[in-house]
């Protein structure tokens, strides 16, 4: 069975410090691997995605994420955190058939200090 | 398109009642999913459907009973409601994978209280 683990319930980090949100993942196939974020009050969208190719996937706001086989991790990053980018950050995993429903992490509330 | 759209917004109910929560997507998914989103434990699948008239379990079933009549619409319903069920469900749809990925498109929410 597929899991997920994202260490650190909170991060907090100053305005233009590095991001840095773990993922690690348990699969028993190619995953396909997912981070979506989650702004107060709202649903959760797509940031970026891994499905198959390059292992350093771009996403939207200036993320990025890299997938490391060796490891069995997607860490999430961004060079420069904005205040606008505080919220919660919810990595998922789906294997390769695809026909699973996404298992999510826990979740990860990223604050960002002026 | 108005993606996934869900009624009510908030609900308060009290032990014992029953309610129905509607999901409804316009982008012509096969997929549709229900969650529950509670402090620290992250989304939790309730039930979830990969097309018209079928539905499966998901994590935590107990309480609820779902129907996908119409591909568009999946219903999640609370027969007698609980004080452990005040939660934030969400749903989500997706297109078939069919070996590729399943990336899900979600709804704003619906916060649901329980007295």
């Amino acid at each position: 069975a597929q899991s997920v683990t994202q260490l650190g319930s909170h991060v907090s980090v100053s305005e233009g410090a590095l991001v840095l949100l773990r993922c690690n993942y348990s699969s028993s196939v190619p995953p396909y691997l997912f981070w979506y974020v989650q702004y107060p009050n709202q649903g959760l969208q797509l940031l970026l995605k891994y499905t198959t190719g390059a292992t350093l996937v771009k996403g939207i706001n200036g993320f990025e994420a890299e997938f490391k086989k060796s490891e069995t991790s997607f860490h999430l990053t961004k060079p420069s955190a904005h205040m606008s980018d505080a919220a919660e950050y919810f990595c998922a995993v789906s294997p390769y058939s695809g026909n699973t429903p996404l298992v999510f992490g826990k979740g990860t509330r990223l604050s960002v200090i002026a | 398109n108005a993606g996934v759209t869900q009624t009510p917004k908030f609900r308060v109910l009290k032990t014992g009642q029953s309610m129905t929560l509607l999901c409804a997507q316009d982008m012509n998914h096969e997929y549709m999913y229900w969650y529950r989103q509670d402090p620290g434990m992250g989304l939790r699948l309730i039930h979830y459907s990969v097309g018209e008239g079928t539905t499966a379990k998901g994590e935590v079933p107990d309480g609820y009973n779902v129907s996908r009549l119409k591909k568009q619409n999946f219903l999640l319903g609370l027969e007698s409601a609980a004080p452990s069920q005040t939660s934030v469900y969400f749903c989500a749809s997706s297109y078939p994978s069919g070996g590729h990925y399943n990336e899900q498109f979600f709804g704003p929410g619906t916060r649901l209280t329980v007295l």
